[in-house]
């Protein structure tokens, strides 16, 4: 069964640093770029960061930009997201998810976050 | 670029046929797809290349559009219909971003 299971997640005040952990298994994770996506209570869907299949390219969001850094373990089928100077707007369910790229016959088809995980609470609160 | 989804929110009934539109603020070609999100959940995605179902998505649902207008349309609204939907662009990465949310709410 293709999954993605997150962890990680907890309380932490203001300023602090958490590691955040996504567990693929059940396809052939090195092949991937990975995506994390957060979601604040109530609030939609705000992407955070990727990173490519070789961890050769990787972008942030502005809002994360110089705080937080993706990272990923091919051999360990692993990716990470090690945040620090936590905001208290930082606070909100992150998810892990899998970018794949759709060939039909007549070739490129189109992409999409096809596999996501089941999010981890991350709140930060004094 | 940004995503303007409308409305933010629709009422309807079982039966119903339900159409939510996502602009895009720069032509996005057809590097948009379109997610269903459950209280409590994951999102799940429904459509790629703007008019692609993924597998196993039921034929009710449909996408059309390109450039910078899109529409998901829900034929015959079933009862596990009733989610928040998301569009978003993956066209480039400044940043890949989601539209706003479309919340269907049984009527």
């Amino acid at each position: 069964e293709v999954q993605l299971v997150e962890s990680g997640g907890g309380l932490v005040q203001p300023g602090g640093s958490l590691r955040l952990s996504c567990a693929a298994s059940g396809f052939d994770f090195s092949f991937y770029e990975m995506n994390w996506v957060r979601q604040a209570p109530g609030k939609g869907l705000d992407w955070v960061s990727d990173i490519s299949s070789s961890a050769s390219t990787i972008h942030y969001a502005d809002s994360v930009q110089g705080r937080f850094t993706v990272s990923r373990n091919n051999a360990e089928n692993s990716l990470f997201l090690q945040m620090n100077n936590l905001r208290v707007e930082d606070t909100a369910v992150y998810y892990c998810a899998r970018r794949k790229f759709f060939y039909g016959s007549s070739g490129y088809q189109g992409d999409a976050f096809d596999v996501w995980g089941q999010g981890t609470v991350v709140t930060v609160s004094s | 670029i940004q995503l303007t989804q409308s409305p933010s929110f629709l009422s309807a009934a079982v039966g119903d046929r339900v159409t939510i539109t996502c602009r895009a603020s720069q032509a996005i070609s057809s590097h948009l797809a379109w997610y269903q999100q459950k209280p409590g959940k994951a999102p799940k995605l429904l459509v790629y290349g703007a008019s692609t179902l993924q597998s196993g998505v039921p034929s009710r649902f449909s996408g059309s559009g390109s450039g910078t207008d899109f529409t998901l349309t829900i034929n015959s609204l079933q009862p596990e219909d009733f989610a928040t939907y998301y569009c978003q662009q993956l066209n480039t990465y400044t940043p890949l971003t989601f539209g706003g949310g479309t919340k269907v709410e049984i009527k």
